[in-house]
């Protein structure tokens, strides 16, 4: 089975602070995406990419940035966090072709205070 | 553009009763849909999906789903709740071609005793 990795489970933060979310995965998949999960609003994505150092903006980039500099990596950055940023994060991986689904991690859930 | 919909934000069913979540879709063409269930601090796992074929598809844990395209709906059912089944349902999106997939914004099942 695909496993997607996110690096910490649950984080606090305080306001101005960098972080860094890790995601591996380890099936050599192309696509990876990172969205942040609220209550009410569902998932939205906030990037995704397509290949080593190519990244996409999604619906909600403002205040992320990213980095994929390996296949299995890829990195949402919050440069100076503030606290509508306190949210889960879902980092997820897809086999390229028709009709695969996504692969989670089991999710950073970020507390900024 | 595609968009998914999921009527109630919440459901709750009695153990051993019917579970019914709906889900209704757009999109300009024909559609992969997918149905993904998350659990309490966990990611989301992929419960059933359909590519082609049979519009009738099984999953995992007893689930099941119908593609209906004149109704444009998705429904996922189950014939008998267990409590096991308590957790947030996402109905999900993706159109051919397209490597995003599009979720709804959840349906959290209660089961009652």
């Amino acid at each position: 089975d695909v496993k997607v990795t996110q690096s910490s489970r649950y984080l606090v933060k305080r306001t101005g602070e960098k972080v860094f979310l890790e995601c591996v995965q380890d099936m050599d998949h192309e696509n990876m995406f990172w969205y942040r999960q609220d209550p009410g609003l569902g998932l939205r994505l906030i990037y995704f990419s397509y290949d080593v150092k190519m990244k996409e903006k999604g619906d909600i980039p403002e205040g992320y940035s990213v980095s994929r500099e390996k296949k299995e990596r890829f990195s949402l950055i919050l440069e100076s966090t503030s606290t509508n940023q306190t949210s889960m994060y879902l980092c997820a991986s897809r086999a390229p072709g028709e009709g695969y689904g996504y692969t989670f991690g089991s999710g950073t859930r970020l507390t900024v205070v | 553009a595609q968009s998914v919909t999921q009527l109630g934000s919440h459901v709750s069913v009695s153990e051993g009763a019917l579970v019914l979540l709906r889900c209704n879709y757009s999109s300009s063409v024909p559609p992969y849909l997918f149905w993904y269930v998350q659990y309490p601090n966990q990611g989301l796992q992929l419960l059933l999906k359909y590519t082609t074929g049979a519009t009738l598809v099984k999953g995992i844990n007893g689930f099941e789903a119908e593609f209906k395209k004149s109704e444009t709906s998705f429904h996922l059912t189950k014939p008998s709740a267990h409590m096991s089944d308590a957790a947030e349902y996402f109905c999900a999106v993706s159109e051919k071609g397209d490597d995003k997939i599009i979720f709804g914004k959840g349906t959290r099942l209660h089961i009652l005793p």
